[in-house]
């Protein structure tokens, strides 16, 4: 059964740091994972999708990288602001599955 | 419509009422999830739908839970007899295709149960 965690569940940063935020996943057999983005009380907005072939994608400051062989990705943010203050989650999908998600982490950026 | 959308935005219900709540996907979008997302936690899958294959239906929590939709297009989730713990934030996805596709997620309907 693929489970999905995220590290650091919560995180602080000052206005304009470049920051790393980790996702795990237990079966490395994906078809693809997507980062998503949530504000408090809101749905989820897409931010990158990659496929398992593909290494990494990039949107505006946004850059995500997959290494499937150790069940890894990472969400690089650069130039941190306030407004990228919201809850990331990432979700990986076994072909033939469902999406599983993990259980986000919480940044903060202050001004 | 340019996005997902879901209703109502809100519900409030008593215990033991049955409640209904839609899905309208992406136009085009052959699949369709269904997630719940409790306070303060991730979201759980409840049933997916991909075109005209029988849907996936293992992340349902109890036969309450029952879920349709019409071709590819609008789907309701029906809450039967709800109970307190039914109280969570309901989300709907869609996407083009299958698991290989982006998913876009409607703003959902938020369920309390008195």
């Amino acid at each position: 059964k693929q489970e999905v965690t995220q590290i650091p569940a919560a995180l602080s940063v000052p206005e304009g740091e470049n920051l790393v935020l980790n996702c795990s996943f237990t079966d490395s057999a994906i078809y693809n994972l997507q980062w998503f983005r949530q504000d408090p009380g809101k749905g989820l907005t897409s931010l990158l999708l990659i496929q398992s072939s593909q290494r990494e994608q990039t949107s505006g400051r946004l850059n995500a990288s997959l290494d499937k062989s150790s069940g890894r990705s990472t969400l690089y943010i650069a130039a941190s602001q306030p407004g990228d203050s919201a809850t990331y989650l990432c979700a990986v999908n076994n072909y033939g599955q469902n999406f599983v998600f993990g259980p986000g982490t919480r940044l903060s950026v202050l001004p | 419509g340019a996005g997902v959308s879901q209703s109502p935005s809100n519900k409030v219900t008593e215990k033991g009422k049955d409640v209904e709540l839609r899905c309208d996907p992406i136009s085009g979008h052959t699949a369709l999830y269904w997630y719940r997302q409790r306070l303060g936690q991730g979201l759980e899958f409840l049933i997916y739908f991909q075109g005209n294959s029988a849907p996936d239906k293992s992340g349902l929590p109890s036969d309450r839970f029952s879920a349709e939709r019409t071709g590819e297009s609008v789907s309701t989730l029906t809450i039967q007899r709800t109970q307190q713990e039914d109280s969570a934030v309901y989300l709907c996805a869609s996407s083009l295709g299958g698991g290989a596709s982006e998913q876009f997620f409607g703003p959902g309907t938020r369920l309390t149960v008195l």
